[in-house]
Parts: structure tokens; C-alpha cells; sequence
């Protein structure tokens, strides 16, 4: 079965600076996605980023952005010039390609990111 | 679009008692999930479905059962409450092969 996990429960950034959160996942798929989901105190999930495995280039969008490292089985999510809005827990996920995703996500424990002003 | 939608947002249940979440989306999606978090944690899948009629169980089934008659449409039974069952629980759909998108959630207390 496929593991993830997150190692810091909570972290720490002031306002307009870079944080990166991490993430590792054990797996002996060679084909899948990952993801990373940010839900704010209204509970809703959202989806930030997602990469998919046979893609060597880490995605971006805007300010967010990941660093794969598929032999180490590690993906980190660094987010640059940090606002208020982006206080969140983050949750990393993990989910299989065969089979489109029928079977669901595998979910790490979360980071609890803290926004100083 | 509404997207996914989940009612109740609340409910407070005493041990022993039944209830239906419901959970409706409006994207045509062919899957449709249902997860559990409970607190401190990351999600939980319990049950989750391809297509009408069809359904499998997830990591952590027990207690709860689903049914799919519509590609709509995706309820999530439970029976005999327990206070084990007290978490927030969430409903997602996808196309095969793309990103899940999720309700708003359930916080359920079961007393």
C-alpha cells in the first residue's frame, strides 16, 4: 500500500517570504500524480499543484511551485512571497495511474502553515 | 455549475442512531469518492464508485455503506452510529483520470 508523509506538523513563515514544505510517499508504482491540496479554516479543499510522475520538469503555478525528486520519492511544496490568505493546512496526496484514480487519493497528515505578518 | 454539493453541513447524533449524507455533483463526473477526516489528520477513503452501479470499499469501510443510482448522486449510509464515527466528512467527484474536486464537507458528532 502506498504511504505519504509529512514531517512537520506545523510551520512557521513571515508575510512576503519563500517556505517550503515537504513530503515523501513510498511507493512501487513507476506511474502516478501527486498533489498538494491547501485547506483553509472554512474546511473546503483546494487543489495548489499537481505533477505527474513520468514528467521530469516540476510544475509551477504562480507563486507555488514543487521540487520531485522521483528517486528519493520526495515532493516538496515552496511557496514564494507568502500572503495571509495562503495560512492553510496543506495536505500532500498520492494517487495511482492505473486505473484513473478510480481507487482514490492516499493522504499525508498535513502541515499546519502559519502566516506571520 | 454547483460543483459538489453535501448536505448536512452539521449533524449531531446520539449512538445507535442512522442517518443519509447526501452528496450531489453537476460535472457529469464518473467517480465519486467519499472520505473521512478526523482530527489532526489527513483524509480517509471509505467508499468509492466508477459509474452507476457500481461501488467498492475504500481503507476504512466499516459502518457505513453507499449506494450509486445516478451519476449524480452518491449517498453514504450510516448505521448504528458510534462516537468512532465523529469526524468531517467529504464527498469528491472526477473524470476518469483527472483531478477530484470536493464538496464542502459534514462535520458529524455522534454522542
Amino acid at each position: 500500500a502506498q504511504t505519504v508523509t509529512q514531517s512537520q506538523p506545523e510551520m512557521s513563515v513571515q508575510e512576503a517570504e519563500t517556505v517550503t514544505l515537504s513530503c515523501t510517499y513510498d511507493t512501487s508504482e513507476s506511474d502516478y500524480y501527486l498533489f498538494w491540496y491547501k485547506q483553509p479554516p472554512s474546511r473546503q479543499m483546494i487543489l495548489v499543484i499537481r505533477q505527474e510522475a513520468y514528467k521530469q520538469q516540476n510544475a509551477t503555478e504562480n507563486r507555488f511551485s514543487v521540487n520531485f525528486q522521483k528517486a528519493a520519492k520526495s515532493f516538496s511544496l515552496k511557496i514564494s512571497d507568502s500572503q495571509l490568505g495562503d495560512a492553510a493546512m496543506y495536505f500532500c496526496a498520492y494517487r495511482k495511474f492505473e486505473g484513473g484514480g478510480a481507487d482514490g487519493l492516499t493522504f499525508g497528515k498535513g502541515t499546519h502553515l502559519i502566516i506571520q505578518p | 455549475n454547483a460543483g459538489v454539493t453535501q448536505t448536512p453541513k452539521f449533524r449531531i447524533l446520539k449512538i445507535g442512531q442512522s442517518m443519509t449524507l447526501q452528496c450531489a455533483q453537476d460535472m457529469n463526473h464518473n467517480y465519486m469518492y467519499w472520505y473521512r477526516q478526523d482530527p489532526g489528520m489527513g483524509l480517509k477513503l471509505i467508499y468509492y464508485s466508477v459509474g452507476a452501479g457500481i461501488t467498492d470499499k475504500g481503507e476504512v469501510p466499516n459502518g457505513y455503506n453507499v449506494s450509486r443510482s445516478t451519476t449524480e448522486d452518491f449517498p453514504l449510509r450510516l448505521e448504528l452510529a458510534a462516537p468512532s464515527q465523529t469526524s468531517v466528512y467529504f464527498c469528491a467527484s472526477s473524470q476518469a483520470g483527472e483531478t477530484q474536486f470536493f464538496g464542502p464537507g459534514t462535520r458529524l458528532t455522534v454522542l
